[in-house]
């Protein structure tokens, strides 16, 4: 069974400063890994997707993230933080070829002017 | 139109009434999915459909009815719901259920009086 912990509920960073989302994950198999973004009264939009090529995943909007399977991570970052980031990011973990996703509880991220 | 729609985008409803969501897919897929989103808690995984046949029930109560006519729509009907039904709705389509990659509709809004 997989599961995903996302370490932090709330980020809160000022507009140009780095973003960094913290994701841990647990899967018996080889994991598809995801992040996705939701902002207020929107579905969820796939910002990137790991499978098992790079492991440096580039995703929409400048964000990023870096799957590093020794310390059972996934966490998200972008450079400089935009206003229209503040949303709630949530961290998700398949077993490759499985439509069942874990998500994790969110992360809100909030961005000061 | 594109992507994944759902309709209505808000419901409010009384305990004995029986509504309808509607999700409609524009992307050829033919796997379906009905999620249900709470506050504070991890997207909880409904039903699944795949090639218009329903391949899981995830413990979900018979108040919830799914209805999948074709590839393209996916019916949620609803009848004598509780208070604590009230939650965001979101469908989910992707091209099988062997592809993880699940593309997500805004969500319905409802709100169980």
């Amino acid at each position: 069974a997989q599961s995903v912990t996302q370490l932090d509920s709330h980020v809160s960073v000022s507009e140009g400063t780095p973003v960094l989302l913290r994701c841990n994950y647990s899967s018996s198999y080889s994991p598809s890994l995801f992040w996705y973004v939701q902002h207020p009264n929107k579905g969820l939009q796939l910002l990137l997707k790991y499978t098992s090529a790079a492991t440096l995943v580039k995703g929409i909007n400048g964000f990023e993230a870096e799957f590093k399977k020794s310390e059972t991570s996934f966490h998200l970052t972008k450079p400089s933080a935009h206003m229209s980031d503040a949303a709630e990011y949530f961290c998700v973990v398949s077993d490759r070829g499985d439509y069942k996703l874990s998500f994790g509880a969110g992360t809100t991220v909030t961005v000061r002017a | 139109e594109t992507g994944v729609t759902q309709t209505p985008r808000h419901l409010v409803m009384g305990m004995t009434n029986k509504k309808s969501l509607k999700c409609e897919q524009h992307l050829g897929h033919n796997a379906m999915y009905w999620y249900k989103q709470s506050a504070k808690k991890p997207l909880e995984l409904m039903f699944v459909y795949n090639f218009k046949e329903q391949t899981e029930n995830n413990s979900v109560p018979s108040r919830f009815s799914p209805e999948c006519p074709n590839s393209s729509h996916l019916f949620l009907h609803l009848h004598t719901l509780q208070p604590e039904d009230s939650a965001l709705y979101l469908c989910a389509s992707s091209q099988e259920t062997k592809d993880d990659e699940q593309y997500f509709g805004p969500g319905t809004r409802l709100t169980v009086t």
